[in-house]
C-alpha cells in the first residue's frame, strides 16, 4: 500500500489568512494526488484532482501543487466557510489511501 | 442532475448480516466505478473498496477484504455493501462515491450510519 501523511494535523488561522496544508506519499504517485474538504456531519467534497486541477465550482482562492511524494494545498484569503477537514488521497495505485487529514479551525 | 443517494441508518446486533445500497441516478451508472469510504466516530476516511457494475469488477482494500462483500446491480442503478457477521468496530458512517476517470471520487451518497452494539 502507499501510505499518505499530511501536516500539520491541525491548524488554527483567521478569515483573509493564507494556508498550505501539506501531503506526502510513501512513494511517488506522479500527480495522482486529490483533495477533499468535509465540513462535520456532511459528506466529503471533491476540491483538486491530478495534484492542481480544480473541480467545477470551487474556488480559485484553492489551489494545490507537488508531484512525485510531496503537495500542497494552498487556501488564498480564508473564508468563513473554509474552516473544515481537509484531507489529501493518492490515485495512483489501488487502494487509494486518504491522509489522516488535518483540521482547520478559527483562531 | 448526477446524484448517489443511499440507504437510511442501521441499528444492528453483532453477529447480524447486513446490506447498504447505493442509488445512482442522472448518469450512466454502469460505466463509473463506484467506490465506498468508511469513516469511524471523530475519524477520518479510509477507502474500501470499489467496483465496476457494467461488469463487476471490484477491488477491495487488503484490510478489508474478506470482511465485506462489494456488489451491484446494474440494472437498477445500485451498489451495495454488505456484510455477514457485523462486529461492534464496523459502527461507522459509510460512503459511496462516484470514481470519476479512476483518480477522483467526484460524486459523494450522504452517508450511511451503521450502528452495531
Amino acid at each position: 500500500d502507499i501510505q499518505m501523511t499530511q501536516s500539520p494535523s491541525s491548524l488554527s488561522a483567521s478569515v483573509g489568512d493564507r494556508v498550505t496544508i501539506t501531503c506526502r506519499a510513501s512513494q511517488s504517485i506522479g500527480n495522482y494526488l486529490t483533495w477533499y474538504q468535509q465540513k462535520p456531519g456532511k459528506a466529503p467534497r471533491l476540491l483538486i484532482f491530478v495534484a492542481s486541477t480544480l473541480q467545477s465550482g470551487v474556488p480559485s482562492r484553492f489551489s494545490g501543487a507537488g508531484s512525485g511524494t510531496d503537495f500542497t494545498l494552498t487556501i488564498n484569503s480564508l473564508q468563513p466557510d473554509d474552516f473544515a477537514t481537509y484531507y489529501c488521497q493518492q490515485t495512483y495505485r489501488v487502494p487509494h489511501n486518504f491522509g489522516p487529514g488535518t483540521t482547520l479551525d478559527i483562531k | 442532475e448526477v446524484q448517489l443517494v443511499q440507504s437510511g441508518a442501521e441499528v444492528k446486533k453483532p453477529g447480524e448480516p447486513l446490506k447498504i445500497s447505493c442509488k445512482g441516478s442522472g448518469f450512466k451508472f454502469s460505466t463509473y466505478w463506484i467506490g465506498w469510504v468508511r469513516q469511524m466516530p471523530g475519524k477520518g476516511l479510509e477507502w474500501m473498496g470499489v467496483i465496476y457494475p457494467n461488469d463487476s469488477d471490484t477491488a477491495y482494500h487488503p484490510s478489508f477484504q474478506g470482511q465485506i462483500t462489494i456488489s451491484a446491480d446494474k440494472s437498477l442503478s445500485t451498489a451495495y455493501l454488505q456484510w455477514s457477521s457485523l462486529k461492534a468496530s464496523d459502527s461507522a458512517i459509510y460512503y459511496c462515491a462516484r470514481d470519476s476517470a479512476g483518480n477522483r471520487f467526484d460524486r459523494w451518497g450522504q452517508g450511511t450510519q451503521v450502528i452495531v452494539s
